[in-house]
């Protein structure tokens, strides 16, 4: 069970947009910045948020992120194929001293 | 360019310990704001971390492995350590080592190595 909880799945249709939500506590996102990852399948991980909203050189501007409270969200906008991919977010958890992952989000164009 | 490479066993017997070896270049160690830290990811589960260590040697491990693990840096070889004691069929995954940089007041995995899977047999 993750201390950070993101929904199994999304679908959207080519060019539309997805959102992929990450619900944490006080002691995580309410209180840190929370970082974003993609994974493509048989690949590492690779960062394409941090500080909430913040893209990393070379990453999409399709991509954006937010936070309110002790939730996060990942938008990807003018979906493509190649968005295929797990993602995950990841926060410091103060309580636990730990950084913690959310359990992932499958993303699929249909 | 920043790259990592993870090396060693992929079958370990229950309760022998593992230890994984993070071949890096492209920075350096002892530069003050940089870790290198190693996550798992069991086979179509999520990510966990396991254990930091940043330029001053400052260390930090995952409670959940309770003690288990030990992270160590060589820094004239540019490799980060990584210890797994008592090794059990739950830890088979694969393991993953990741460069970290502190950027604009964030800590985030910004360069992750292939990844290396470990099994442990039941």
């Amino acid at each position: 069970q993750s201390v950070l909880t993101q929904p199994p799945s999304v679908s959207g249709a080519p060019r539309q947009r997805v959102t992929v939500s990450c619900s944490g506590s006080s002691s995580n996102i309410g209180n840190n910045d929370v970082k974003w990852y993609q994974q493509r399948p048989g690949q590492a991980p690779s960062l394409v948020l941090y500080k909430d909203s913040i893209l990393p050189a070379g990453v999409s501007d399709r991509f954006s992120g937010s936070k309110f409270g002790t939730s996060a969200s990942l938008a990807i906008s003018g979906l493509q194929f190649e968005d295929e991919a797990d993602y995950y977010c990841e926060t410091w958890d103060d309580s636990l001293k730990a950084w913690v992952f959310g359990g992932g989000t499958r993303v699929t164009v249909l | 360019q920043i790259t990592l490479k993870e090396s060693g066993p992929t079958l370990v017997k229950p309760n022998q310990t593992l230890t994984l070896t993070c071949s890096f270049s492209g920075f350096s160690l002892d530069t003050s704001g940089v870790a290198v830290g190693w996550i798992r990811q069991p086979p179509g589960k999520a990510l966990e971390w396991l254990a930091l260590i940043y330029w001053d040697d400052e260390r930090r491990y995952s409670p959940s492995l309770k003690g288990r693990v030990t992270i160590t840096k060589d820094t004239s070889k540019n490799q980060v350590v990584l210890t797994v004691t008592n090794m059990d069929p739950v830890d088979t995954a694969s393991y993953f080592c990741a460069y970290s940089a502190k950027i604009f007041a964030s800590w985030s995995w910004r360069k992750w190595g292939q990844g290396t899977l470990v099994s442990v047999p039941s």
